[in-house]
């Protein structure tokens, strides 16, 4: 079975300072992909980012970007400048490369303070 | 343009009562789910549809029924609905049963049982 730990249940960050937001997961699959979704107080669920198992690069989308270590199965976020924006629920999300369905971490609630 | 739209958005209604929540995408997206998000945060799956058929039952209460009149529908049907129900029922769709490229999710319902 996948799991998925997000260790930090609550952060905190200045605004336009740099904030890291931990995952790990545990599988014996090869091939897979991890995400970063974000829920804000608006309650949607938004994709942020997403990074496929088989590629070394860790991916970047504008502010936001991945640290992913495969060996040791872990896979941070960096979000780069906080905006207040960024104040929000974030999920760790893991699925296999033939699966059907995600597994999701418990979330971190990220707070950016003026 | 709302991608994946449901309706309503909150619901507050009695025990044992019978409530529907309905849930549309207008992506062209083969495969629609059912999240719950408890109290906690936590996002389990409950069903998944692909073109019409279900793929995922998860442990929910028999109570629990989707429907899926086209592949661009999903509703959730729940009979007699207890105090523990009370969460947040996300709607989500992707293409083909692969996930490789995420969900798209709507934005939820909060449903309060009294």
């Amino acid at each position: 079975a996948q799991t998925v730990t997000q260790s930090q249940p609550e952060m905190s960050v200045q605004e336009a300072e740099t904030v890291t937001l931990s995952c790990t997961y545990d599988t014996s699959e090869n091939n897979y992909y991890l995400f970063w979704y974000k829920q804000p107080p608006s309650r949607q669920m938004i994709l942020v980012i997403r990074q496929e198992a088989y590629k070394q690069q860790n991916a970047t989308e504008n502010r936001f970007s991945v640290n992913f270590q495969k060996a040791a199965k872990s896979f941070s976020l960096k979000i780069s400048d906080s905006q207040l924006g960024d104040t929000a629920m974030y999920f760790c999300a893991f699925i296999k490369n033939t699966g059907n369905q995600f597994y999701f971490g418990t979330g971190t609630s990220l707070t950016v303070i003026p | 343009d709302t991608a994946v739209s449901q309706t309503p958005k909150y619901l507050v209604t009695q025990m044992g009562n019978d409530k529907s929540i309905k849930c549309e995408q207008n992506l062209g997206h083969d495969t629609m789910y059912w999240y719950k998000q408890d109290s906690k945060k936590f996002l389990k799956i409950m069903f998944s549809y692909n073109n019409k058929e279900l793929i995922i039952n998860e442990t929910v209460p028999n109570r629990f029924s989707p429907k899926s009149p086209d592949k661009a529908h999903l509703n959730l049907h729940i009979n007699s609905l207890e105090l523990g129900d009370s969460a947040v029922y996300f709607c989500a769709s992707s293409q083909g049963e692969g996930l490789s490229y995420g969900y798209t999710f709507g934005s939820g319902t909060r449903l309060t049982v009294v």
